[in-house]
């Protein structure tokens, strides 16, 4: 079994900070990475995935996340938000190997202050 | 390109009545999965389908949910007799075969509200 746990359930920051948004998980196989965003009342978009080669991986909108083995982690870091960032940010993981499923952490809401 | 396509976006439901949730997948996809997310949590699979076949149903309740995805047509998630516990927001996602979950993407949801 799989599990995603995503240390922080709200992060407030002030415009054109840094921020990281944590996430670690367990799997006794190898994974696959997921961080998404859910605008309010909004689907889910992905920001950016980590499959395999190099553990920095970008995204859309300025996003990046490492892939960390040993820590088991796949934090999510920005380093300069703007209000439009203002969302909830989901972690997720699936096997490698075709799963067809995804296990999500319960989501951090990072709000973005002027 | 349309992307998946979900309807209604919004759905009030008395206690007691049948809540049915369409997703239309994305242009040349061929695998359905539905999310449910309850308020304050992440999502949570409840089931896998192909064109007229249920291929993992693992997450969901053992009564009252359904799920099909017919040979024409969208896919159908089901829920008889609804209670307020049902109130959540229904995702559904597609990919094309031999993707998997990488290869996800996501509609907009449903948000059924049971009253």
């Amino acid at each position: 079994a799989q599990s995603v746990t995503q240390l922080d359930s709200q992060v407030p920051v002030f415009e054109e900070a840094p921020v990281e948004l944590r996430c670690n998980y367990s799997s006794s196989v190898s994974v696959y990475l997921f961080w998404y965003v859910q605008y309010p009342n909004q689907g889910l978009q992905l920001l950016l995935k980590y499959l395999s080669g190099s553990t920095l991986v970008k995204g859309i909108n300025g996003f990046e996340a490492e892939f960390n083995k040993s820590q088991t982690s796949f934090h999510l870091r920005k380093p300069s938000v703007h209000i439009s960032d203002t969302a909830e940010y989901f972690c997720a993981v699936s096997s490698q190997g075709g799963s067809e499923k995804l296990v999500f952490g319960k989501g951090t809401k990072l709000t973005v202050n002027p | 390109n349309a992307g998946v396509m979900q309807n209604p976006r919004h759905l009030v439901r008395r206690r007691g009545q049948e809540a049915r949730l369409r997703c239309s997948p994305m242009k040349g996809h061929s695998h359905v999965y539905w999310y449910r997310q309850l308020p304050e949590e992440g999502l949570k699979f409840m089931v896998y389908l192909q064109k007229e076949n249920i291929i993992d149903e693992s997450g969901m309740p053992k009564e009252r949910f359904s799920a099909e995805f017919p040979k024409e047509g969208p896919s159908i998630l089901r829920i008889q007799q609804v209670v307020r516990g049902d109130s959540a927001a229904y995702f559904c996602a597609s990919s094309p075969l031999g993707q998997g979950a990488y290869g996800y993407t996501f509609g907009s949801g449903t948000r059924l509200t049971v009253v």
